[in-house]
């Protein structure tokens, strides 16, 4: 079965150092992983695709295959990005055309001034 | 567009009562998904439906839960005789047509609305 994990309910860092918030996924075949972030009283949003090894918000995510691990990572923690983290994995359904998302139990991280 | 709307936000039944939750996607999209979220716990996928078609149900519990998405008006998930272990946040999402349709590439994201709590007296 699909499993998503994160390890860290809390993570509490100081603004401007760096923060790792951990994910490890259990799959069998390729998934493709996501993280998506929940603001304080926003919507649950994506923050970044590992497809696209993109940057956002300053954010980065590396797929490892040997460890099975998808870290979020930023240099230079900010205020702003108090939030609280999901990682997620998806597979398509049978009918090929949409995904299935499965999400880890979430990281709240306090960045603290 | 307004985003992901779902109704009511917050929602308190007594046992054995029954929950009605809706969504309504994105304008342009046509994939539904339901996710539950219990207490210190992720969100858990239940349902994905289709305009008229439950697409894929693995998630949802085999009693008491039906999901619906009707050719007009909002998705619904509907828990009868509800009990206190259904106490959740219910997340609804949607997504865009599939792989090359015209709503645009492929991207893997889905759009939540803000969810609804129901909570089991």
């Amino acid at each position: 079965a699909q499993r998503v994990t994160q390890p860290e309910k809390l993570l509490s860092v100081f603004k401007g150092a760096p923060v790792e918030l951990k994910c490890n996924y259990s799959y069998s075949g390729s998934p493709e992983l996501f993280w998506y972030v929940q603001y304080s009283r926003q919507r649950l949003q994506l923050l970044l695709r590992h497809i696209s090894r993109e940057s956002i918000k300053g954010f980065t995510a590396d797929l490892n295959k040997g460890e099975t691990s998808f870290h979020l990572k930023k240099p230079f923690a900010q205020e702003e990005d108090s939030a609280m983290y999901y990682c997620a994995g998806a597979v398509r359904f049978s009918s090929g055309s949409a995904r299935q998302l499965t999400f880890g139990s979430g990281t709240q991280l306090t960045v603290l001034p | 567009n307004a985003g992901v709307m779902q109704n009511p936000r917050h929602l308190v039944r007594r046992r054995g009562q029954e929950a009605r939750l809706r969504c309504s996607p994105m304008k342009g999209h046509s994939h539904v998904y339901w996710y539950r979220q219990l207490p210190e716990e992720g969100l858990k996928f239940m349902v994905y439906l289709q305009k008229e078609n439950i697409i894929d149900e693995s998630g949802m519990p085999k009693e008491r839960f039906s999901a619906e998405f009707p050719k007009e008006g909002p998705s619904i998930l509907r828990i009868q005789q509800v009990v206190r272990g259904d106490s959740a946040a219910y997340f609804c999402a949607s997504s865009p047509n599939s792989i090359g349709a015209a709503a645009g590439p492929d991207t893997g994201e889905l759009f939540f609305g803000e969810g609804s709590r129901l909570t089991v007296l």
